[in-house]
């Protein structure tokens, strides 16, 4: 399967521990995101890497997330001292240079803070 | 900014009826780029159409048609003969080809379609 794949598909993690999420891009994209999606609502954009270049981030990346991509390959997503409202189901997507392309997600990482 | 608005909520329907389901937009920008995504329960967004805002031809791909119209700021989408197996969350969703960020999609809140059998 050559689509875009994520690591874990569910997390239940208690407040205040640190959780770090992966997402592997369809290979020959050279464009990378980060969403994340609350119950009831559309996904919200989180964060941009243009190969290994995180090029724009969204005030809603506050600063107890971190995203990675090094080697413009796969990317990493840590939150820390995670709080009950990072809840939510985290999605990573790929895309092909070029103006409006299409994204292509994963299956989201679903995270849940007790 | 910009914004996506789908004003339905939720809709039911019996297989085999047609459902159109509604997206109308808001962007200060000439050049724009809608998308129609699938959210079935698995989780994953499957793209479904990209449509830039100078082609305005209605495109059909099998059950699947959609129906573009700048004069209404709207982007339709409409499943024939509906099956059990469409039931999922459809999201619309905007790209505004200004200020550098031509790859930041803005999503309605989508709607939830139940196909019964």
């Amino acid at each position: 399967d050559t689509g875009v794949s994520q690591d874990p598909r569910h997390k239940i993690t208690k407040r205040g521990q640190n959780v770090t999420f992966r997402c592997d891009p369809i290979s020959e994209h050279n464009r990378l995101y980060w969403y994340r999606q609350t119950l009831g609502q559309g996904p919200e954009f989180l964060t941009y890497f243009q190969n290994e270049a995180q090029l724009e981030k969204s005030r809603l990346l506050s600063d107890r997330f971190s995203a990675e991509r090094p080697k413009g390959s796969f990317s990493t997503l840590e939150i820390q001292r995670t709080e009950q409202g990072d809840s939510a189901m985290y999605l990573c997507a790929s895309s092909q240079q070029g103006r409006g392309t299409e994204a292509f997600f994963g299956q989201g990482t679903r995270l849940t803070v007790v | 900014a910009q914004k996506v608005t789908q004003a339905q909520t939720e809709i039911s329907v019996v297989e085999k009826e047609d459902v159109t389901l509604d997206c109308v937009y808001e962007t200060r920008d000439t050049t724009y780029y809608l998308f129609w995504y699938k959210q079935p329960p698995s989780g994953e967004l499957v793209f479904l159409i990209r449509r830039n805002s100078f082609d305005e031809q209605n495109e059909i791909s099998g059950r699947y048609s959609w129906n573009f119209q700048k004069s209404t700021s709207s982007f339709n989408f409409t499943i024939t003969a509906s099956q059990v197996v469409d039931s999922a969350v459809y999201f619309c969703a905007l790209i505004k080809d200004s200020g550098g960020s031509n790859y930041k999609l803005t999503f309605g809140k989508g709607t939830l379609l139940t196909v019964n059998p």
